[in-house]
């Protein structure tokens, strides 16, 4: 049964650091790997999409590496700042023929400080 | 605007009292899930769906129905409700297998307290 992990659970960094969030999983047959950015008491919105032919994808200033022989992804945040506060999912999906279901680590809580 | 709609998105019920909360979607999607949310678990599949008519249970279907009489419609039925279903809910969709890279939308969540 996969298994998502993500470490930390919360993290609170000053304006302007960069950071690392990172996520781990279990079953390497993964169809693909999605991260997704949570603000309290709100919907799920996908930040990024790797599949597993991919390395690493981008997208202003994150950017999401994914080494499926070891499961693992990092999500990179650079120059953060206040409004990157949030909760940060990663979610796996299994090989087709697997089902249609993601499965979610329990998330890394962001602050970011003034 | 492509997106995923949930209806309400907060409702207080109590104990036994049957419900239903829709999900649709305007992006001619073939998959459709539901998950639940809930503090120190994360996100669950109760029940999700490859197309009309085919439907399958996820990992805590129990207590809950689903069905999916048209494509873009995917609701969630709680026949007798307990507190142990108060939670946040979420419907998701996304393309089939000949969409690609099957990427999840997500609804905005259905804040559900069962008393």
């Amino acid at each position: 049964k996969q298994e998502v992990t993500q470490i930390p659970a919360a993290l609170s960094v000053p304006e302007g650091e960069n950071l690392v969030l990172n996520c781990s999983f279990t079953d390497s047959a993964i169809y693909n790997l999605q991260w997704f950015r949570q603000d309290p008491g709100k919907g799920l919105t996908s930040l990024l999409l790797i599949q597993s032919s991919q390395r690493e994808q981008t997208s202003g200033r994150l950017n999401a590496s994914l080494d499926k022989s070891s499961g693992r992804s990092t999500l990179y945040i650079a120059a953060s700042q206040p409004g990157d506060s949030a909760t940060y999912l990663c979610a796996v999906r299994p090989l087709p023929g697997g089902g249609n279901k993601l499965t979610f680590g329990t998330g890394t809580q962001l602050k970011v400080e003034l | 605007e492509a997106q995923v709609t949930q209806n309400p998105r907060y409702l207080i019920t109590v104990t036994g009292k049957k419900l239903t909360v829709t999900c649709s979607q305007n992006m001619n999607h073939e998959y459709m899930s539901w998950y639940r949310q809930d503090p120190g678990l994360g996100l669950r599949q109760i029940y999700y769906s490859m197309n009309v008519e085919v439907t399958d249970k996820g990992d805590v279907p129990e207590g809950y129905k689903v069905s999916r009489k048209e494509k873009r419609n995917f609701p969630l039925i709680l026949e007798s409700p307990s507190p142990n279903q108060t939670s946040l809910y979420f419907c998701a969709s996304s393309l089939g297998p000949h969409g690609g890279i099957y990427e999840q939308y997500f609804g905005p969540g259905t804040r559900l307290t069962v008393t």
